[in-house]
């Protein structure tokens, strides 16, 4: 079985553009989540989709913002990109909604912000 | 609100010597446990999970982990590591009743030395 992937696997993108990262989940999977992972805050969640709807979302601002199609596969959408952007983003996807089903990761996308 | 520490953020072992890397936790309900691990360049793989039942999981690669609910613990063991081992560890928490957002301890970077 294929496991999460995520395209592009580097973006370079300038301070003030925006950026839309694409995550497909492992076959079957449908909730996928999104996290930032940079040296100073670690690993920090974004949000969460489950059958097309938001379920979670973290302490991040509005410029962030996601989307998940019927097919499970999500996008996540940075806008007015800004220095600190800089990071991995990790997507992982999830059979279930919670109990105890655990999560796959992607690769990850690099975006640098300059 | 849900936490995790990671009180060690590099650990050195000898190679074939036993391993731990230390975690805690703090969540409101009851907790399901997760220890990743990630290799350079590379998303998150999962190793094992606690959900209920015996205190101690065995995981991937000889991996197993001791739930310890007095002490809010999960500590991460190995009997005997390997140069192969040598990456970087994460210890999560999610509430069962938070969906799949999980919370990331700030990681614990293990040395195997030959």
């Amino acid at each position: 079985k294929a496991g999460v992937t995520q395209t592009p696997r580097y973006l370079i993108k300038t301070r003030g553009q925006q950026v839309t990262l694409s995550c497909s989940p492992i076959s079957g999977h449908r909730s996928v989540s999104w996290y930032q992972q940079t040296p100073g805050q670690g690993l920090q969640f974004l949000f969460e989709y489950f059958s097309e709807t938001q379920r979670n979302k973290g302490n991040f601002p509005g410029r962030f913002s996601g989307r998940q199609f019927s097919n499970s596969r999500s996008e996540m959408n940075v806008s007015t990109l800004e220095l600190g952007d800089s990071a991995l983003y990790l997507c992982a996807s999830s059979f279930g909604g919670g109990d105890h089903y655990e999560q796959y990761f992607g690769p990850g996308t690099r975006l640098t912000v300059t | 609100a849900q936490s995790v520490a990671q009180p060690e953020d590099q650990v050195n072992v000898a190679e074939g010597n036993p391993l731990t890397v230390k975690c805690t936790y703090s969540v409101s309900g009851n907790p399901y446990l997760f220890w990743y691990v990630q290799y350079p360049n590379r998303g998150l793989q999962f190793l094992l999970k606690y959900i209920t039942g015996d205190n101690l999981v065995k995981g991937s690669y000889g991996f197993e982990a001791e739930f310890n609910k007095s002490q809010t613990s999960f500590h991460l063991k190995k009997p005997s590591a390997l140069v192969s081992d040598s990456a970087l560890y994460f210890c999560a928490v999610r509430d069962y009743n938070a969906g799949n957002m999980l919370t990331f301890g700030g990681g614990t970077r293990l040395m195997v030395k030959p």
